[in-house]
Formats: C-alpha cells, structure tokens, sequence
C-alpha cells in the first residue's frame, strides 16, 4: 500500500501566485488533514476533513482553501501565496472513531517556498 | 498557555544512557494520547500509544497520569538511532482535535 501520498515534494513560488498542494490515501479512511510545520516547531492544523463531504478549519486557516474531492483526496490551495507560508506541508489521515485510539499517517511532505 | 506542552531539549545523552520526556495538556477530557518520532526532514510517524495502564515496548515505556495531565516517554539504553525528535500528541472528542506538542529534541552520542 502506498499509505498517503502528497504531491508535489517540493515547490517554489513567487509571492502572489497561486498553487494546490495534492493529497491521496489508499487507507479507506475517513479523517483526512493538512498540517504545516515551520522550522523548530510542531504541528499546526491548518483544515480538516472528518468526513467526506465535510471540511473545517483548524488552528491556521486564513490564506488557504481545502476541497475534499471524494474519500481518497484531500488538496489543500493557496490563492495568493505570502512569503509567511513557506514551510512544510504534511497530508494526514486516520479512521477516527468515537473513544478510538486514532492514529494518524502521514505523507511524506511537501516543502514549499514563497519568495 | 499551550494545549500541549513538552519541554523543547535539546537532550543530549551518551549511548546506553536512559532519557525521560514529559509531556503536559490543558484539557481534562482528552481522550488519547500518542507519542511519535520524527527524523529530520521527514514525517512524523506513531513511535507507541500511551495507555492508562502504562505499556511498553522494548526499551521505550510510556505513562499517562489522568490527574496531574501529563504523559512520559522513557528510553533505556539509548541507542544512536534514537536521535530524533519526539512530538506528544492528544486526541480530543472529535476529529479535528489532534494537537501536537512542539516536539523534543534527543541527540545520542557514542
């Protein structure tokens, strides 16, 4: 199983430009998520999908837009990149249920640069 | 105050040494708790679970104590491969709420 797949790896952009960052999982899961990481920090969710058919936004959403294509996709877009949204990009998954020990998986990645 | 809480290191420790990190969250009605590795530049990925039992696997034990709101991770006889950094998670009630703890730095040195 390929598990969760993001393309593409790495990006640049210039300020202002636009780009969709592409996320798929084999998993048969439900939950899916878009993570950044900046340098020296931790985790930071930027929107999620419990379900299909269903999206909502995390802690960092402003600058961004997700659409849930179907179970499998997950993309995340950004219309108009800023410099402050260079980081690394992290695709997750899990098969969340009530009460459930809810693992995520994730992608390898997707580094982006914003000059 | 952050959801979650670890201190950030860097821990640098000698191989064959034993390293505890800890780990604080602000919300009693969490439900799961996780630890995970993650190697530089790649992604995070689940090192073991934390149950309200304890448990543990190989060299590493993990412990949740529901009262005081914390979670440890102990590692006994470190090993060079264990330089990595380590990041709590916490579930809440619904699926969006994994929050991450900003990660703790370990170095193994021979």
């Amino acid at each position: 199983n390929a598990g969760v797949t993001q393309t593409p790896k790495f990006q640049v952009l210039k300020t202002g430009q636009s780009m969709t960052l592409q996320c798929a999982q084999d998993m048969n899961h439900n939950s899916m998520y878009w993570y950044r990481q900046d340098p020296g920090m931790g985790l930071r969710l930027i929107y999620y999908s419990a379900s299909e058919g269903t999206t909502d936004k995390g802690e960092v959403p402003n600058g961004y837009n997700v659409s849930r294509l179907n179970k499998r996709e997950f993309s995340l877009r950004l219309e108009s990149a800023a410099p402050s949204q260079t980081s690394v990009y992290f695709c997750a998954s899990t098969l969340w249920w009530d009460s459930g020990a809810n693992v995520l998986t994730f992608g390898a990645g997707s580094r982006l640069t914003v000059l | 105050r952050k959801e979650v809480e670890q201190d950030p290191g860097p821990f640098n420790v000698p191989e064959g040494a034993t390293v505890a990190f800890n780990c604080t969250y602000s919300n009693s009605a969490s439900q799961s708790f996780f630890w995970y590795r993650q190697d530089c530049r790649k992604e995070p990925k689940l090192l073991m679970s934390v149950y309200s039992s304890g448990n543990e696997d190989g060299r590493f034990t993990a412990q949740l104590n529901r009262a005081s709101q914390y979670i440890s991770l102990l590692i006994r006889d470190s090993k060079l491969s264990d330089s990595a950094t380590y990041l709590c998670v916490v579930n809440g009630a619904n699926a969006g709420k994994s929050t991450f703890g900003d990660g703790t730095t370990l170095t193994v040195k021979p």
